[in-house]
């Protein structure tokens, strides 16, 4: 069985930093493209950050996170620097469906990230 | 980058019957490999994302059939053909064909 378990969440505050981390079993981990998705609160989905062999982000993340894998954890990061407001959210790692064009098959629970004073 | 719009934002359906969501790209997904990365997911009340359809008509894995998926170019639907009570939910399509993807702004579909 596939498990994707987020953790490393919590309140920060803004220009703060944060690693969140996402430890996954269930199918080989190295071999699989890997992201994260977040959901602010009452919103829908924003994609945030992809790592195959290499490494994708979005603008507004761009400079600030960095994501990054251990094949030999079996586990998948995101640094998260300069922390603002508008990064409060739900933070989801999902697992690549592969020859489908970054679809999502695996998604975990989700850890939530809120960034206040 | 790739504007998704989803019509409508919100979707009452009686049980049984048929609903259909609206997905439109403001671009082409066609990629330069000849797919198309147009994708579906489903988030239930208080749940994580869900897998549902890849590149505009697969199903993935235990999907139900009553779920399809439609389209081509910049204009794609996702069918359900007999709405059940656990498909309440919000419904995204997202899509991979060009970078960064992009999503959706949802659809939410309750019972009426």
């Amino acid at each position: 069985e596939v498990l994707l378990l987020e953790s490393g969440g919590g309140l920060v505050q803004p220009g703060g930093s944060l690693r969140l981390s996402c430890a996954a079993s269930g199918f080989t981990f190295s071999t699989h493209a890997m992201s994260w998705v977040r959901q602010a609160p009452g919103k829908g989905l924003e994609w945030v950050s992809a790592i195959s062999v290499t490494t994708y982000y979005a603008d507004s993340v761009k400079g600030r996170f960095t994501i990054s894998r251990d094949n030999s954890k079996n586990t998948l990061y995101l640094q998260m620097n300069s922390l603002r407001a508008e990064d409060t959210a739900v933070y989801y790692c999902a697992k690549d469906l592969p020859y489908s064009g970054w679809f999502f098959d695996y998604w975990g629970q989700g850890t939530l990230v809120t960034v206040s004073s | 980058d790739v504007v998704m719009t989803q019509s409508p934002l919100s979707l009452p359906v009686t049980l049984g019957q048929p609903a259909s969501i609206s997905c439109r790209s403001s671009q082409s997904l066609v990629h330069s490999d000849g797919n198309t990365y147009l994708g579906w997911f489903q988030q239930r009340p208080g749940q994580s994302p869900r897998r549902l359809i890849y590149k505009v008509s697969n199903r993935a894995s235990g999907v139900p059939d009553r779920f399809s998926g439609s389209g081509s170019g910049t204009d794609f639907t996702l069918k359900i053909s007999r709405v059940e009570a656990e498909d309440v939910g919000v419904y995204y399509c997202m899509q991979g064909s060009h970078w960064p993807l992009t999503f959706g702004g949802g659809t939410k579909v309750e019972i009426k």
